[in-house]
């Protein structure tokens, strides 16, 4: 079965820290893309690769940064993590069905910093 | 500066009862407008989606409809079921191939027995 998977699911770690969050997909995607949770708020997209060797940033200004060396992986790292990086970070893919992209996303990592 | 306003932010409806959720977007170069819906601890899925060209678009007990003029675009879920509940989230892009989406801030929908 084709999926999305992100790892750690919940991190809870120290000022300081270096992280890296882990986004794998089975299905073979181009292109993909780091979304940014808020409770009760909108997602932002932070990041996005249209494949192996390209990323760009989103609309939402990041300090993390990301890599794209392999098709099926695009992991996130956040050097020195800060208390305003606490977040839910949501990773997708997207396939050109229909005309449109459909992005299938990922179950999220949930980062809180202390 | 939000893109795409949506409300509610939550609503409780009773089983088999109509759900309605708005969103309202300013940018008028948007020309692709999903819906996904969150259910705990699971990424937002693709629900339907809709494009400017068409006024309304129903797949079995959704339907989006859409008004061009106003800017507005809404979500009903008819004869809504205990399992509908989840948040929703209207979104918009302006890219033309759905990349890139601008989030509404989620409904959570929670449908009473």
């Amino acid at each position: 079965e084709a999926d999305i998977y992100q790892t750690p699911r919940y991190l809870v770690i120290g000022t300081g820290k270096k992280i890296t969050l882990e986004c794998s997909q089975t299905m073979g995607h181009d292109k993909m893309y780091w979304y940014q949770q808020d409770p009760g708020m909108e997602l932002h997209l932070i990041h996005y690769s249209y494949g192996v060797n390209s990323t760009e940033k989103g609309d939402l200004s990041s300090e993390s940064t990301v890599s794209r060396i392999r098709t099926e992986h695009f992991p996130l790292t956040l050097e020195s993590a800060r208390p305003s990086h606490t977040s839910q970070y949501l990773c997708a893919s997207s396939d050109p069905g229909a005309g449109a992209n459909v992005l299938t996303f990922g179950a999220g990592s949930r980062l809180t910093v202390l | 500066q939000q893109q795409v306003k949506q409300s509610p932010q939550s609503l409780i409806v009773q089983k088999g009862g109509i759900s309605i959720i708005n969103c309202a977007y300013e940018n008028t170069a948007f020309d692709y407008f999903p819906w996904y819906q969150q259910f705990p601890g699971k990424g937002p899925a693709l629900l339907i989606a809709i494009r400017p060209d068409v006024s309304e678009k129903k797949e079995g007990r959704f339907t989006i409809s859409f008004n061009k003029s106003a800017k507005q675009f809404s979500l009903h879920i008819m004869d809504s079921q205990p399992g509908d509940s989840a948040t929703y989230f209207c979104a918009a892009s302006n890219d033309g191939s759905g990349d890139k989406l601008t989030f509404g801030t989620g409904t959570r929908l929670a449908v009473r027995p």
